[in-house]
């Protein structure tokens, strides 16, 4: 499968505990992006990378919220004290180049209990 | 004022017609459009993408761009049951590197 991976599908936990998503773009794509969506709303941007620089976040991601993208190859985003409000599915997705198409993974979906 | 905006439906049309989904964006300096279909419990999977005013044809499927308007719509020929999803709108704006901004969706029914 040469696609957009995300690991893992579905992460249930507690409120206050830490989580980590990872991400595996489409190999040639130096381009990596991570969005948030919850029930009924479309994807919204959380923060994006340009092989390991991240370039650019959205104040929607909170000083819990962190991202990697060592050596330009896969991406962690690692949420932490996990609150109630962070349960969406977060998506990871990758491109060529600046206003290219961007392919999304399957998506981690977060539930805070 | 949203950015994007989407009628969120659902729009209900009977199998083989023609299914028009409608989007309008407020920035004028938006360079990309594209289209996204999801299902329920997936993620969004490209359609179409259109760059440049007029429309653009793949297979059942056409996206057509009036930049003047600031509109774009997707018309699906032929509509199958199995369309019945959420198509989602997103555009990017020049320099800002293919972050996309999406509206909320509107969701298709396909009905036999």
């Amino acid at each position: 499968d040469t696609g957009v991976s995300q690991d893992p599908r579905h992460k249930i936990t507690k409120r206050g505990q830490n989580v980590t998503f990872r991400c595996d773009p489409i190999s040639e794509h130096n381009r990596l992006y991570w969005y948030r969506q919850t029930l009924g709303q479309g994807p919204e941007f959380l923060t994006y990378f340009q092989n390991e620089a991240q370039l650019e976040k959205s104040r929607l991601l909170s000083d819990r919220f962190s991202a990697e993208r060592p050596k330009g190859s896969f991406s962690t985003l690692e949420i932490q004290r996990t609150e109630q409000g962070d349960s969406a599915m977060y998506l990871c997705a990758s491109s060529t180049g600046s206003n290219t198409e961007a392919f999304f993974g399957q998506g981690t979906r977060l539930t805070v209990v | 004022q949203k950015e994007v905006e989407q009628n969120s439906g659902p729009l209900s049309v009977p199998e083989g017609a023609i299914a028009s989904l409608n989007c309008t964006y407020s920035d004028r300096g938006s360079q990309s459009f594209f289209w996204y279909r999801q299902y329920s419990g997936k993620s969004p999977e490209l359609i179409m993408f259109i760059y440049s005013n007029g429309d653009k044809e793949d297979g059942r499927f056409t996206a057509q761009l009036n930049k003047a308007s600031q509109y774009v719509s997707l018309l699906i020929r032929d509509s199958q049951p199995s369309d019945s999803a959420t198509y989602l709108c997103a555009v990017s704006k020049a320099g800002t590197a293919s972050k996309l901004t999406f509206g909320t969706g509107t969701r298709l029914q396909v009905t036999l």
